[in-house]
């Protein structure tokens, strides 16, 4: 049982370069969350998408951008990377969207770093 | 603004009890979730909270008291691989998920 997959697991790029994190579920789940998570700061939403073909923005969403062409795939794209994006980045889902008590299934995350 | 306190750091012994305490000023809420996450890990589901009152799985039992603004997690029989951060995560009135930094336990022998 897959879950969710993420790729790549980590990965350092140059400020200004172009990078799409990918994620995949399994499960058929409808939501699908982009999370960035920091030392000392709690896990901040950065896009999510309640079903397939739409996307919502969440607390941190400048600098990232995501599509969702269909249930499974979810990715997350930085146009131009600025050394303020090094964090760690993971991918959830959910059974139903926001407004929904179900739990979130996360994937093992991508750790990028901005150099 | 909307804010959840969690203690930053907290130690144990293997085979104690512990709580952790989480409070929590939102704009409304509909539930409240516990999450352990490893070291380099995913966070996982623990509990969901949303009405008043004790919530016991295993080892673990999850507390809420809404017109306080707090919940625990508390952990019996203490393993070392327990050691671990344990997120408080609020839902709020919009129903967006709302996440504590984490309570980081280390477990010593």
């Amino acid at each position: 049982i897959a879950g969710i997959t993420q790729a790549p697991t980590s990965q350092i790029l140059a400020a200004g370069r172009r990078m799409t994190l990918r994620c995949t579920q399994d499960m058929r789940h409808n939501a699908m969350y982009w999370y960035r998570q920091d030392l000392g700061l709690g896990l901040r939403l950065i896009h999510y998408s309640n079903t397939a073909g739409t996307t919502g923005k969440g607390e941190v969403p400048d600098g990232y951008s995501v599509s969702r062409a269909n249930t499974d795939d979810f990715p997350l794209t930085l146009a131009s990377a600025v050394p303020s994006q090094t964090s760690v980045y993971f991918c959830a889902s959910s059974e139903h969207g926001t407004g929904a008590s179900g739990e979130l299934f996360f994937g093992e995350g991508s750790r990028l770093t901005v150099l | 603004g909307q804010n959840i306190d969690q203690p930053t750091e907290m130690t144990a012994t293997e085979g104690a009890i512990v709580q952790i305490n989480c409070t929590y000023q939102t704009s409304g809420f509909n539930g409240l979730f516990w999450y352990q996450q490893h070291a380099g890990e995913a966070p996982t589901f623990l509990s969901y909270n949303v009405l008043d009152g004790l919530e016991e799985k295993g080892r673990f039992s999850s507390f809420l008291s809404r017109s306080k603004g707090y919940s625990y997690l508390l952990l019996k029989e203490l393993q070392m691989k327990d050691s671990a951060s344990y997120l408080c995560a609020v839902i709020d009135s919009n129903y967006q998920l709302i996440w504590g930094a984490g309570t980081k336990l280390i477990i010593k022998p």
